[in-house]
């Protein structure tokens, strides 16, 4: 089974400042399948990114994401009042699926 | 609009069943591989189970295999969930998910439900 950490485990940054959040796998993630999700306290998950760098429908285009192999990362370019929340990397290349542990991002 | 809603959670004693529950719309249900998700109280999601469009390929997590049994009824839109023989730890809000896109080991997931919840305690 493949693991994932995210870290920072939380990241404390003000509106406007650019976010980078780290996804490391225990080993090699297949052609690149990694998603991003958000979570918003009481929400259910939000796809971000898929496909390591493609974004999903409706999202808007300061997330970015980027990393192959072991390392991926989510980028958020200039962090909205709206973009504080919960995020989750997960690959789908290795059987089983799983998810990493989270990072919070939290207003300073 | 698709919209995916669960039910059947409660408070459920340990060694104790429930059936969960995932009606679906705004999609052409049949053609979708179905998933549950969990998460536990404050802490992050794992993955429980999926089930193809025609139901004939299932797969489990270890943590649950042998226990639960996932399903589903494409003529009423619906995914099920039968827990069975559960403990404390499997204690969570449990999400239906509909598959976008797949990979080699699983798929990810477009659309959520908002949960059920799940509590097994004496």
């Amino acid at each position: 089974e493949i693991v994932l950490t995210q870290s920072p485990g939380t990241l404390s940054l003000s509106p406007g400042e650019r976010a980078t959040l780290s996804c490391r796998a225990s080993q090699s993630v297949s052609s690149s399948y990694l998603a991003w999700y958000q979570q918003k306290p009481g929400q259910a998950p939000r796809l971000l990114i898929y496909g390591a760098s493609s974004r999903a429908t409706g999202i808007a285009d300061r997330f970015s994401g980027s990393g192959s192999g072991t390392d991926f990362t989510l980028t958020i370019s200039r962090l909205e009042p709206e973009d504080f929340a919960v995020y989750y990397c997960q690959q789908y290349g290795n059987s089983p699926l799983t998810f990493g542990g989270g990072t919070k991002v939290e207003i300073k | 609009e698709v919209e995916l809603l669960e039910s059947g959670g409660g408070l459920v004693q340990p060694g104790g069943s429930l059936r969960l529950s995932c009606a679906a719309s705004g999609f052409t249900f049949s053609t979708y591989a179905m998933n549950w998700v969990r998460q536990a109280p404050g802490k992050g999601l794992e993955w429980v189970s999926s089930i193809n469009g025609g139901g004939s390929n299932i797969y489990y997590a270890d943590s649950v295999k042998g226990r639960f049994t996932i399903s589903r009824d494409n003529s009423r839109n619906t995914v099920y969930l039968q827990m069975n023989s559960l403990r404390p730890d499997d204690t969570a809000l449990y999400y239906c998910a509909k598959r976008d896109g797949c990979g080699n080991g699983g798929c990810y997931y477009d659309y959520w439900g908002q949960g059920t919840l799940v509590t097994v305690s004496s």
